[in-house]
């Protein structure tokens, strides 16, 4: 079955240090997206992409990069990590194309804490 | 700024008790809706959508819900609740033409036996 997983589960980094999660999916979808969840928030958009090479900021982008260089993976990059940064990061898919229009689908998320 | 809405986010009721949770949004024309649910320590998993046709949309689990365009709202409802409904509540909206979520802050929602 298709799925879409992420990699690590749980991270304890420290200030400062660059950090790297991993989003996979073999839905052969285009679309792929960030979102940070944090407590009175809800999800909030940090990055997407349409297609290989495509990357475009959401409305949490600061602090954040990606890259866009197949169709399976955005890896998330936060290049000097901030305890501000400390939440639960999900990655989502979608094609409109697929026959199920918008629906975004979700990785089971990784709990980042930055110490 | 054009946004997703859920009041009351946090719910406690009853077994077997009725639930309605509230959305309403600020985009101007066509959209399509959402509602996700976030079982505890679990990803979001889609509960019920709506692109066009019966404005009334049944999902799983015995949701359903109800899409009124002239008061911009998408309303959550599931008449008798059990415990295992316990669980956070996300509606979401695409405004046609774009592919981007926009999420409400969710309904946290405990069902106690």
């Amino acid at each position: 079955d298709a799925e879409i997983t992420q990699s690590p589960r749980h991270k304890i980094t420290e200030t400062g240090r660059q950090v790297t999660l991993a989003c996979h999916q073999t839905w052969n979808h285009n679309n792929m997206f960030w979102y940070r969840q944090d407590l009175g928030h809800g999800l909030r958009l940090i990055h997407y992409s349409y297609g290989v090479h495509d990357t475009n900021k959401g409305e949490v982008s600061d602090g954040y990069s990606v890259s866009r260089s197949n169709t399976e993976d955005l890896p998330l990059t936060l290049e000097s990590a901030a305890s501000s940064q400390t939440s639960v990061y999900f990655c989502a898919s979608s094609d409109e194309t697929s026959g199920r229009g918008h629906e975004q689908f979700f990785g089971p998320g990784t709990r980042l804490t930055v110490l | 700024a054009q946004s997703v809405s859920q009041h009351n986010h946090h719910v406690i009721l009853s077994e077997a008790a009725s639930l309605e949770l509230g959305c309403n949004y600020s985009y101007g024309g066509t959209v399509n809706l959402f509602w996700y649910v976030q079982y505890p320590g679990q990803h979001l998993q889609l509960l019920l959508k709506y692109f066009s046709g019966d404005p009334l949309v049944k999902g799983i689990k015995g949701f359903e819900a109800e899409f009124i365009k002239s008061k911009f709202s998408f309303n959550l409802r599931k008449p008798s609740v059990q415990w295992s409904d316990t669980a956070e509540y996300f509606c979401a909206v695409i405004p046609y033409g774009n592919n981007r979520l926009a999420f409400g802050k969710g309904n946290q929602v405990v069902v106690i036996p």
